[in-house]
């Protein structure tokens, strides 16, 4: 059973615009949750990560959100460029699990068009 | 400061044989995770070891197995493969702790035919 869940395959946005990607979890352990960009024939890079003890964090263009309550989070890029073109990961920790043993979604394909 | 190692970046295998694949961590990372990802299904978890121990297996058949050497450098190995397991396999190393980040190497492509 998939326990993070990124239910838009694609989104497409204007280079400028904002990007909002969103990520779904059904398990109440996680407590640390990551988002990861992979472009093609390289390995997923880190973009930023936030603890269940916060409900925002914000690293340059890249702002994180998270609701517990909805077990949801988002990722937000202020303004959206050309080279964010990629497949974005959302992946979650388990509370007294390590860092190693993440549980990712699918995968957001995302566009950003001149 | 180099980053995670994967050798070899591609490779092609029919059914039925096996395949070793290899993963240098960063230097001072003693924990390293195996993913596999395959088209739309993301990152699974395969394994992670620490200190020569693997402390984490994900759901895969035992024809998947790992190892993790002194030196921290991380062996997967698969037998009697299957087209299914045609995929990117990840190798990602960690400094121990509950945050941080996982990176990443650029994965071995394999392909079973």
């Amino acid at each position: 059973d998939q326990q993070v869940k990124q239910n838009s395959p694609s989104l497409s946005v204007q280079e400028g615009r904002i990007s909002i990607l969103n990520c779904d979890y059904t398990n109440s352990m996680f407590d640390y949750f990551l988002w990861y960009k992979k472009y093609p024939a390289e390995g997923p890079t880190f973009l930023i990560s936030i603890s269940s003890i916060k409900d925002k964090n914000e690293d340059g263009r890249f702002t994180v959100f998270l609701n517990k309550s909805a077990k949801h989070l988002s990722l937000h890029i202020v303004p959206s460029q050309p080279g964010d073109s990629a497949v974005y990961f959302c992946a979650a920790k388990e509370r007294g699990s390590t860092l190693g043993r993440l549980y990712f979604g699918r995968g957001t394909q995302l566009t950003v068009w001149p | 400061k180099a980053g995670v190692t994967q050798t070899p970046r591609y490779l092609i295998k029919t059914r039925g044989q096996q395949v070793t694949l290899s993963c240098s961590p960063i230097s001072g990372h003693r924990s390293v995770s195996w993913y596999q990802q395959t088209p739309g299904q993301g990152l699974q978890f395969l394994f992670e070891y620490f200190s020569e121990t693997q402390r984490n297996k994900g759901n895969f058949p035992g024809r998947f197995s790992g190892r993790q050497f002194s030196n921290s450098r991380s062996e997967m190995n698969v037998s009697t493969l299957e087209l299914g397991d045609s995929a990117l396999y990840l190798c990602a190393s960690n400094r121990e702790g509950a945050s941080g980040e996982l990176f990443f190497g650029e994965g071995s492509r394999l392909t079973v035919l």
